[in-house]
């Protein structure tokens, strides 16, 4: 079974960083595209990016609106992907899901962690 | 950038009565590769988002056969047959087929029981 544990969240001053990260188990990490997707409060989805495998070319991607503050990386040996943010601002205030991708979309979804940007 | 429009944002529906959620993209969502990369993702209250529908039309496991999708081009249907009271909740559609932005989601349309 899927299982994608979502950690690392919290309440941070804009301005600040914070590190996410996402324990995998239950199938291939190291062959996985991996996506991050954001939510905030009473808001619809957003998609923050995505982690292609080393095998397919280990590229890492970002949605648009991020302007170079986040990265995200992996670490295949501990089955863990992470979301680095820095200059956190309170519009980054919302709930990070992790979820595999495969078929064109997000298939396996963690229950998320909440991070919470004060002003 | 590519922008989904979906419609209605919300929906109250009877018990064992039809819905529908229409979903439209700004450009057309066929790739090169001859697939069309529109998902259907269902957020039931407090809980993450599930995946319905891939590919337009095929079915995630474990969906129940009330859920279907349709469409072509840049407007695309996500129909229930039969709503049941565990339907309840926002439904998203998405677009993977435009690189950049990258994914994009509709507003979500809120399905409620009336």
């Amino acid at each position: 079974e899927v299982q994608l544990v979502e950690s690392g969240g919290g309440l941070v001053k804009s301005g600040g960083s914070l590190r996410l990260s996402c324990a995998a188990s239950g199938f291939g990490f190291k062959n996985a595209w991996m996506s991050w997707v954001r939510q905030a409060p009473g808001k619809g989805l957003e998609w923050v990016g995505r982690s292609i495998s080393e095998s397919d070319g280990g590229k890492t991607e970002y949605g648009g609106a991020l302007k170079g503050r986040f990265t995200i990386s992996r670490d295949d040996s501990k089955n863990t992907l992470y979301l680095q943010m820095n200059n956190l601002k309170t519009e980054d205030t919302g709930v990070y899901f992790c979820a595999t991708e495969n078929l064109g979309g997000q298939a396996d979804w963690g229950q998320g962690t909440l991070v919470t940007v004060s002003s | 950038d590519v922008v989904m429009t979906q419609s209605p944002l919300s929906l109250s529906v009877t018990l064992g009565q039809p819905a529908s959620i229409s979903c439209r993209s700004s450009q057309g969502l066929l790739y090169g590769d001859g697939k069309t990369y529109l998902t259907w993702f269902q957020q039931r209250p407090g809980q993450s988002p599930r995946r319905l529908i891939y590919f337009v039309s095929n079915r995630d496991s474990g969906v129940p056969d009330r859920f279907s999708g349709s469409g072509s081009g840049t407007d695309f249907t996500l129909k229930i047959s039969r709503v049941e009271a565990e339907d309840v909740g926002i439904y998203y559609c998405m677009q993977g087929t435009h690189w950049p932005p990258g994914y994009t989601f509709g507003q979500g349309t809120k399905l409620e029981i009336k």
